[in-house]
């Protein structure tokens, strides 16, 4: 089956900097991958996605990279806010359901 | 209504003790889905909920556990003979359906300690 881990359980980036966090997958076959933010006593909400027939997609201050070779994902996050501070998910899409990594703690300073 | 609506919010229960939690999805969504999320980790999938297809069960971690969803909308996931393992908090999500995860919504979880 699919399992998803991530290298760090706590990130800490001075406010402006920034962020890159990392996850791993197992299975090659997966062909969708999400990412998603989870603040404190809410419900994970939606970051940004990618298709295995993308590298690199783009949003709003995040990007999201992709590596099928090393079954490696990545969030970047550019000019990190206190906003930003969370946990942070990487999910693969197995079968119309979502298989989530243990997540890592995005703390930022002033 | 706007959002995945979950009661209660928070529920305590003595070991042994049966519970009851309830999800509203979205109004149309028709896949549902429940995840587990134990202190500091990732969410465990439980049980998901597409149309009048057969629920996939593949994430139930025991026989005490067991959900369904009345008409297409409401969700009950019921623990029977609660341990103090199944503490955790328990997250539902509906979609329209197709894998299409940027579709997922959220509720805020139950909180459910067993003491």
């Amino acid at each position: 089956g699919e399992s998803v881990g991530l290298h760090l359980p706590t990130l800490s980036v001075q406010e402006g900097d920034n962020s890159i966090i990392n996850c791993a997958y197992s299975n090659s076959a997966s062909d969708y991958f999400i990412w998603y933010k989870q603040e404190s006593g809410k419900g994970p909400q939606f970051i940004i996605d990618i298709r295995s027939n993308m590298d690199k997609r783009q949003g709003q201050r995040v990007t999201v990279l992709l590596n099928k070779t090393v079954k490696h994902l990545s969030l970047q996050i550019a000019a990190t806010q206190p906003g930003d501070s969370a946990v942070y998910f990487c999910a693969v899409n197995n079968t119309d359901k979502l298989i989530f990594g243990t997540g890592t703690r995005l703390q930022v300073f002033p | 209504g706007a959002g995945v609506s979950q009661s209660p919010s928070n529920k305590v229960t003595e070991k042994g003790k049966d519970v009851e939690l309830r999800c509203d999805p979205i109004s149309g969504h028709t896949a549902l889905y429940w995840y587990r999320q134990s202190l500091g980790q990732g969410l465990e999938f439980l049980i998901y909920f597409q149309g009048n297809s057969a629920p996939d069960k593949s994430g139930l971690p025991s026989d005490r556990f067991s959900a369904e969803r009345t008409g297409g909308s409401v969700s009950t996931l019921t623990i029977q003979r609660t341990q103090q393992e199944d503490s955790a908090v328990y997250l539902c999500a509906s979609s329209l359906g197709g894998g299409e995860a940027r579709g997922y919504t959220f509720g805020s979880g139950t909180r459910l300690t067993v003491v």
